[in-house]
Order: C-alpha cells, then structure tokens, then sequence
C-alpha cells in the first residue's frame, strides 16, 4: 500500500510569495495534519483536518491555512513568505481524529525561502 | 521550560551496544507517548505506540513509560549501524508534541 504522499519535494521561493503543498494520505485514512520541522527541531503542529473540518490549529500566523477535499487529500497554503518559513513541512494521516490512532507521516516538502 | 525535553545528542555507540533514549515532559495530561526514528531527508517513521505506564517490547525495541517521574525511555537492543537515525519522541494532547530528536550514531 502506497504511504502519505506529499508534493512537491523541493520547492525554493522569495519572500513575499506564496506557496501551496500537497497531501494525498494512506488510502482509507479520514485524517491529516501538518507539521513543521525547522533544522535541528522536532516537527511542530500546523492543522488537523478531519472529514474535511479544521479539528485544530497550532500557534502558527493566519499566513498558513489549510483545506481537505472530499477525497480526503489536503493542501497547506503559506502566504507572504517570510525567511523564516524555510523549514521542511510534513503532512501526517490517521484513521481517525485522535491518538488511539497513531500517524504517519510523509517524506516532506522542503521548502527554501530565500 | 518546553513541555517535552530530550538530549539532542549526538549519541555515538559500537555496534552491538544497548541504547538508551529518553524524554522527560512537564504536562501531567499526556496520556499516549510515541517513539519515532527520522533517516536524513525522510519523514518521521512510528517505532513504538504506548498509553499505560510500563513496558512495551518490539523485537529489538523496548519502550518504556513512567507517567509518575513524567520520563520515557527507549532501549535498543544490539544496535547495527541501519540505526542510525534521529530519534523522536512525542506526546499527545489535542496534538502530538514533539522533543527535538536525539540524532544517534552507531559505528560498526
């Protein structure tokens, strides 16, 4: 079985710009969330999608939003880039909404903002 | 003070050596702890899943949970050098939180 899938896997940006990633989960998981991992951190709690509802946001500007489409797959938009957004983001899938359901995680979008 | 602290390392051990890993964490209201190991340039991949306080085996892992000292551990057994990694440890909430990773070395 094909595991979280993320899109694309480099991307470099100026600020300013805006970007958008892209998630396709595990096949028959109902929900993803994004995470952002900074160089030398842990990842760090953007959203949590779950049947295409926002079920939680982290300490993150309302630069970065996020939706999930009917087919479950999710995108993470970043506004007005900042130098500071360069970090490698991670979208995970669960079965369900909260943690009797462990996540899985992609390989990640790394993003440069230069 | 972060909620989940854990030793950046690196940590470098012989092959065959036992590994200890470990976090401690400040919120009394975690309830489910989780391990992951992060290879270089992919994703964090889910090691070990625990909820009650103890231990839990898999294979050369054990994971292990002392909700009263708020401290976990990971052990590895007989390290080779595809362990190589960093380790992650993280705790849920409403979302998991993350340590910073262990970054461990395991020479042959």
């Amino acid at each position: 079985d094909a595991g979280v899938t993320q899109s694309p896997t480099h991307l470099i940006k100026t600020r300013g710009q805006q970007v958008t990633l892209r998630c396709s989960p595990i096949s028959g998981h109902k929900s993803v969330s994004w995470y952002q991992q900074v160089l030398g951190q842990g990842p760090q709690f953007i959203f949590q999608y779950y049947e295409k509802e926002e079920r939680g946001r982290g300490n993150f500007p309302d630069r970065f939003s996020a939706r999930q489409f009917p087919n479950y797959s999710s995108e993470l938009n970043v506004n007005a880039l900042l130098l500071g957004d360069s970090a490698l983001y991670l979208c995970a899938s669960s079965f369900l909404d909260n943690y009797n359901s462990p996540l899985h995680f992609g390989n990640g979008t790394r993003l440069t903002v230069t | 003070q972060k909620e989940v602290e854990q030793d950046p390392g690196p940590l470098s051990v012989p092959e065959g050596a036992i590994v200890s890993l470990n976090c401690t964490y400040s919120n009394s209201a975690f309830q489910y702890f989780m391990w992951y190991r992060q290879y270089s340039r992919k994703g964090p991949e889910l090691l070990m899943y625990t909820y009650s306080s103890g231990n839990k085996e898999d294979g050369r892992f054990t994971a292990q949970v002392d909700k009263s000292s708020k401290y976990i551990s990971l052990f590895i057994r007989d390290s080779q050098p595809s362990d190589s990694a960093t380790y992650l440890c993280a705790m849920e909430q409403d979302k998991l939180v993350f340590g910073a990773g262990t970054i461990l070395r395991v020479k042959s």
